[in-house]
């Protein structure tokens, strides 16, 4: 079975220019997550999808971030404009919850965009 | 707000040794609970995962124990190799009946296991 897959691994941007990350979850997997993780701390939820419906973004900062699901399959991140503060890595999990019994929704992780904003 | 805490945050022991990580949580009221590892400049690979209702899981030379009530979790390393040589990340899902089941992480434990 094919992983939670992310482009670009790496990235590096200077402020307040833009940039967008990608995900593409599991094949089934109903639901998607996006994770802001800053070095030295764990990984922190920026928003939650079923679907192609927006389930928590409730710690998004969406004066500069947006994401999207359309279709309810991949997903896009997109910070515009960037701040030094936004380098971190982004990790995309997905899992089934809302597909299948909650007891067996557990969440699967891709390899995470880095990016460094100069 | 649910807090996670992880000690250590770092450990480092010779190989051989059998060693436990700590975790503990200020909201009882979770669904699972999950352990993964993290390896520098990777994503997240998933150890174990503890329903609410279960007491402890086990893989290989891994155990983890949950104890609801008193909002603590503990991983268990058996017979430690440079190999285990990684951050270790526990997260807990919370008892949400909306469907916002959002991961809460704490910052991890660095392990180093000499040689």
């Amino acid at each position: 079975e094919a992983g939670v897959a992310q482009s670009p691994r790496y990235k590096i941007i200077e402020k307040r220019q833009s940039v967008a990350f990608w995900c593409n979850p599991i094949s089934g997997h109903a639901t998607l997550y996006w994770y802001q993780q800053i070095l030295g701390q764990g990984p922190k939820l920026l928003i939650q999808f079923q679907n192609n419906g927006v389930v928590d973004d409730s710690q998004l900062p969406k004066d500069r971030f947006s994401a999207e699901r359309l279709k309810g399959v991949d997903s896009t991140l997109k910070i515009q404009p960037a701040k030094l503060e936004d380098s971190a890595v982004y990790l995309c999990a997905s899992s089934p919850r809302g597909t299948a019994p909650r007891i067996l929704t557990e969440a699967f992780f891709g390899q995470g965009t880095r990016l460094t904003v100069v | 707000k649910q807090e996670v805490t992880q000690i250590p945050a770092a450990l480092s022991v010779p190989e051989g040794e059998n060693l436990v990580l700590n975790c503990s949580f200020t909201d009882s009221a979770i669904y699972n609970l999950q352990w993964f590892r993290q390896d520098p400049g990777k994503g997240l690979t998933s150890l174990l995962l503890i329903q609410s209702s279960q007491r402890e899981q086990t893989s290989g030379r891994l155990n983890a124990s949950l104890d609801k009530s008193s909002g603590r979790s503990t991983l268990y390393i058996a017979a430690s190799q440079p190999g285990d040589s990684a951050t270790y990340l526990c997260a807990v899902y919370p008892y949400s009946g909306g469907g916002a089941d959002g991961l809460t992480f704490g910052k991890g434990t660095h392990l180093i296991i000499q040689p």
